[in-house]
């Protein structure tokens, strides 16, 4: 099991540019999440989908954001325009039903 | 509205100790509890769940309790070594039907001196 994969691991990039961060969850999971994590707001969940679908994007900070979950094993996190304010380590998650909940290594992202 | 709290935000203890970390939460309806651990770069590892139903998991130096009734988790961390040493976070699973989500407390970092 490779457990959840994430890419790419760093990003930088200038303001206004658009970033698109990359999730596999493990095989099996039906539930996918999506976190930002800074040292001044620690871990902020953003999105989850369950069976592909969204269920909460409440934690969405703008429209700028977006995120797609295309098959079981696949998602996208869009930023688009990026602001410096968005830099951040963004982490993506998934589980079946209420077992442990697995992470990715994260992207980290610089917004210059 | 769900909120998690940690207490300390940090915590330095000699190797050999027995630690107890703190984890509290505002609405007893849970899913479950669970808590993490975080090595400074890295993602989150899963060290122990806990379901609604039950009291307390353990996993070889590590015992994590529940009192759902007064909103409290504890992580006991028996014989602390130098390795232990990361960011603890406690996680609870809550919420109606499909949305139940995971709030995540805001950490307790541990370094255990050699």
């Amino acid at each position: 099991d490779a457990g959840v994969i994430q890419s790419p691991r760093h990003e930088v990039t200038e303001m206004g540019q658009e970033v698109t961060l990359r999730c596999k969850p493990i095989s099996g999971h039906n539930s996918l999440f999506w976190y930002r994590q800074t040292m001044m707001r620690g871990l902020e969940l953003l999105i989850y989908f369950n069976n592909n679908v969204p269920i909460d994007d409440s934690g969405m900070p703008e429209d700028r954001f977006s995120a797609k979950m295309p098959n079981a094993s696949f998602s996208t996190l869009k930023i688009q325009p990026s602001e410096p304010r968005d830099s951040a380590v963004y982490f993506c998650a998934s589980t079946l039903g209420n077992s442990p909940l697995h992470f990715g290594n994260g992207t980290r992202l610089t917004v210059t | 509205k769900q909120e998690v709290t940690q207490i300390p935000a940090a915590l330095s203890v000699p190797e050999g100790e027995n630690l107890v970390l703190n984890c509290s939460f505002t609405d007893s309806a849970i899913y479950n509890l669970q808590w993490f651990r975080q090595d400074p770069g890295k993602g989150l590892t899963s060290l122990l769940l806990i379901q609604s139903s039950q009291r307390e998991q353990t996993s070889g130096r590590l015992n994590a309790s529940l009192d759902k009734s007064s909103g409290r988790s504890t992580l006991y961390i028996a014989a602390s070594q130098p390795g232990d040493s990361a960011t603890y976070l406690c996680a609870v699973r809550s919420g109606g039907g499909a949305t139940n989500k995971l709030i995540f407390g805001t950490g307790t970092l541990l370094a255990v001196q050699p």
